[in-house]
C-alpha cells in the first residue's frame, strides 16, 4: 500500500511563496504527481517528476528526492487564483495512482 | 472537442436502488479510472482500465463495477447503493498509464445516498 502525507492547510500573502511538502511510503515507485484542484472543480495536472531534482514551469516548480521519498511543490508569486487544493500523487508499479488528502492553499491579499 | 464528460452531474439516490455512472472520453485515451473523493480522504481508485477489454480493482472496489467495452466509454455501476457510497465520483483517462501520461478528469458526478 501507499501512505501518502501532506499538510491540511497553507495560508500565504499575495506576491509570497510557499512550498508544500509531501512524503511517501510506498510498495513501488513509478512517479510522483501534482495536481490543482480549485473547490468544486476536477483536478487538473500541474507537474510530474521521476527522476531526483527540480522541474520548473513557469511560476510552479516541483522537486523530488526518491531516496528520502520527499516531494515539494514551490509556487512563487502567488496570485488570488492559486488559492486551491494542491494533491500529491505517487504512482506505483501497477502504474495505479494514491493521492495524498490534499493541502488548501489560502492566499491573503 | 469535450475532452472527458460524466452523467449525471448530481444525483440523489435510495439506498437499495442500482445506479450507473456513465462517463466518456473523446480523446482516444487508453487508460480511465473512477475515483471517489471525500472530505479528507483525498480522491481514492475504485476501478481502473489500461486498455479497452480490460479492468482491474483499485483501492476500494467494494459495492462497484465497471466495463470496458470500447475506448471511450467507462462506465461505473453501484448494483445496490448505501449511504456510505455518497460521494463525488470523478472520472479521468490517460494516453497511457505508463511514462509522463498526466490523467485528465472529467468534472465529477455528486451522487447523495439516503
Amino acid at each position: 500500500g501507499q501512505n501518502i502525507d501532506q499538510p491540511t492547510e497553507m495560508t500565504a500573502t499575495e506576491g509570497a511563496i510557499v512550498q508544500i511538502n509531501c512524503t511517501y511510503q510506498t510498495s513501488g515507485f513509478n512517479g510522483l504527481f501534482w495536481y490543482q484542484q480549485h473547490a468544486g472543480e476536477a483536478p487538473t495536472f500541474l507537474s510530474y517528476n521521476v527522476l531526483d531534482g527540480l522541474e520548473e514551469k513557469g511560476r510552479f516548480s516541483s522537486f523530488l528526492s526518491r531516496s528520502k521519498g520527499y516531494s515539494y511543490l514551490l509556487l512563487k508569486e502567488l496570485q488570488m487564483k492559486d488559492s486551491a487544493s494542491y494533491l500529491c500523487a505517487v504512482r506505483d508499479d501497477d502504474y495505479k495512482l494514491s493521492f495524498g488528502a490534499g493541502t488548501t492553499v489560502t492566499v491573503r491579499a | 472537442i469535450a475532452g472527458i464528460t460524466q452523467a449525471p452531474t448530481s444525483q440523489i439516490l435510495a439506498a437499495g436502488r442500482r445506479m450507473t455512472l456513465r462517463c466518456t472520453q473523446d480523446m482516444r485515451h487508453n487508460a480511465m479510472y473512477w475515483y471517489r473523493q471525500d472530505l479528507g480522504l483525498g480522491l481514492r481508485l475504485i476501478h481502473y482500465s489500461n486498455t479497452a477489454g480490460t479492468t482491474g480493482k483499485g483501492e476500494v472496489p467494494d459495492g462497484y463495477s465497471v466495463s470496458r467495452a470500447n475506448t471511450d466509454d467507462f462506465p461505473l455501476t453501484l448494483a445496490s447503493a448505501v449511504p456510505s457510497q455518497t460521494s463525488v465520483y470523478f472520472c479521468a483517462s490517460s494516453e497511457g498509464a505508463s511514462g509522463s501520461y498526466e490523467q485528465y478528469f472529467g468534472p465529477g458526478t455528486r451522487l447523495t445516498v439516503t
